[in-house]
């Protein structure tokens, strides 16, 4: 089972900084790598599918990178709605596995 | 507008059944995969089961193995998983999901969850 490690698990920040979150895999997930936003009460909310790839609708301060084991989430200016817990899930091998989150929390 | 809707969860006894429903509309619900992923609230996120478009390949986690059984009715545009011998540790709200992009690693949309009680 190919674990994902995310780290922090808790980011502080205020609105307006630069968010970066990291996701490692334990072994290598190639790009089958997503990301996803959850608020409190909600679903998960896709944000990044295939390492990279923004999802429909989701803002351009959103982007990813990564290949491999190591991959990066960065929102690049924080906005109010977007404080929030954020998971990384890969689909490279079965069983699919998510990180632990990484908790965006308002500074 | 693509939706799914998750029906079926409840209180159950350790031991007890359970068959959870979710039915897609706005798209084309026989040319997606579709996942089972299940939370505990307050807790992260854990993928329980995955099906292809039609059915071919099924996998599940291994704490679910052998006791949940994941299927699909293309007609009706249904998923379900069948959840048999459920222990306390599977309490937890159910999300049905499906492949957002064929092929892709990633889930769009989700449903809003039912949830799953196991206690005596």
């Amino acid at each position: 089972e190919i674990v994902l490690t995310q780290s922090p698990a808790t980011l502080s920040l205020s609105p307006g900084e630069r968010a970066s979150l990291s996701c490692r895999a334990s072994q290598s997930v190639t790009i089958f790598l997503a990301w996803y936003q959850q608020k409190p009460g909600q679903a998960p909310r896709l944000l990044i599918y295939d390492a990279s790839n923004r999802a429909t609708g989701v803002p351009g301060r959103f982007s990813a990178t990564g290949t491999g084991t190591d991959f990066t989430l960065t929102i690049s200016s924080l906005e109010p709605e977007d404080f929030a817990v954020y998971y990384c899930q890969q689909r490279s091998s079965w069983p699919s596995t998510f990180g632990g989150g990484t908790k965006v929390e308002i500074k | 507008e693509m939706k799914l809707v998750e029906s079926g969860g409840g209180l159950v006894k350790p031991g007890g059944s359970l068959r959870l429903s979710c039915v897609g509309s706005g798209y084309s619900f026989s040319d997606y995969s579709m996942n089972w992923v299940r939370q505990v609230p307050g807790k992260g996120l854990e993928w329980v089961s995955f099906i292809s478009s039609s059915g071919s390949y099924i996998y599940y986690a291994d704490s679910v193995k052998g006791r949940f059984t994941i299927s699909r009715d293309n007609a009706k545009n249904s998923l379900s998983l069948q959840m048999n011998n459920l222990r306390a540790e599977d309490t937890a709200l159910y999300y049905c999901t499906k492949t957002a992009v064929i092929g892709s690693a990633g889930d769009d949309p989700w449903g809003q969850g039912t949830l799953v009680t196991v206690s005596s």
